[in-house]
């Protein structure tokens, strides 16, 4: 139980393009999911917080117009990376967790390059 | 200061050896702590969880919180080349719906065959 997924696993896109990352919850519904951004050697940092059916809360320092999220179900989350430029290309991770557990569910990540 | 401090390794055992990794926190305020697995290039795998002070343990797993110390602390026993991997630990605040996870910036693991 408890997996997630996440789509593509690895995308390679020009600068200027945008880039859609999809998250879902195969085996339960996910009140909340949460955007994680992992830079090479370093822990993971929150971006934002999606919760279903409103609008995400996004971390200090992250630019919610670059960073569309939308949590239109209760198994899927999607980030959006508008107008990617080459200091985007990072490792993005997706959580989730259920409205009854305390602890997070991860996806595989996605790994972002932008040339 | 960062929240919660990990030393970043790298940690070299041979196999079989008993493993321990730790984290120190300056919040109070948290409550519920978690160890996460994290092979390269995959997403965090969670290990333990644990709430509050006290010990909890898994097959080869135990995990140690001390919250008069803000000291947390993973063992692992008979240490497997499989194991290898970054350890990170997490902790917050609050258990429900927008638990905001603070993480450590992981230890990396290798255990020699």
């Amino acid at each position: 139980g408890a997996v997630v997924s996440q789509h593509p696993s690895r995308v390679i896109c020009k600068s200027g393009t945008s880039v859609k990352i999809e998250c879902r919850s195969l085996d339960f519904q996910a009140t909340t999911m949460f955007w994680y951004r992992q830079f090479p050697k370093q822990s993971l940092m929150l971006m934002a917080t999606s919760n279903e059916g409103s609008k995400a809360t996004y971390e200090q320092g992250v630019e919610k117009d670059k960073f569309l999220i939308n949590h239109a179900s209760l198994t899927l989350s999607t980030l959006t990376v508008t107008s990617a430029h080459p200091e985007d290309s990072s490792f993005y991770i997706c959580s989730a967790r259920d409205r009854w557990g305390d602890s997070q569910f991860f996806g595989p990540g996605t790994r972002l390059t932008v040339l | 200061q960062k929240e919660v401090e990990q030393d970043p390794g790298p940690l070299s055992v041979p196999e079989g050896a008993i493993v321990s990794l730790n984290c120190t926190y300056s919040n109070s305020a948290f409550q519920y702590f978690m160890w996460y697995r994290q092979y390269s290039r995959k997403g965090p795998e969670l290990l333990m969880y644990t709430y509050s002070s006290g010990n909890k343990e898994d097959g080869r797993f135990t995990a140690q919180v001390d919250k008069s110390s803000k000291y947390i602390s993973l063992f692992i026993r008979d240490s497997q080349p499989s194991d290898s991997a970054t350890y990170l630990c997490a902790m917050s605040a609050y258990g429900g719906a927008t638990n905001k996870l603070i993480f450590g910036t992981g230890t990396l693991l290798a255990v020699q065959p």
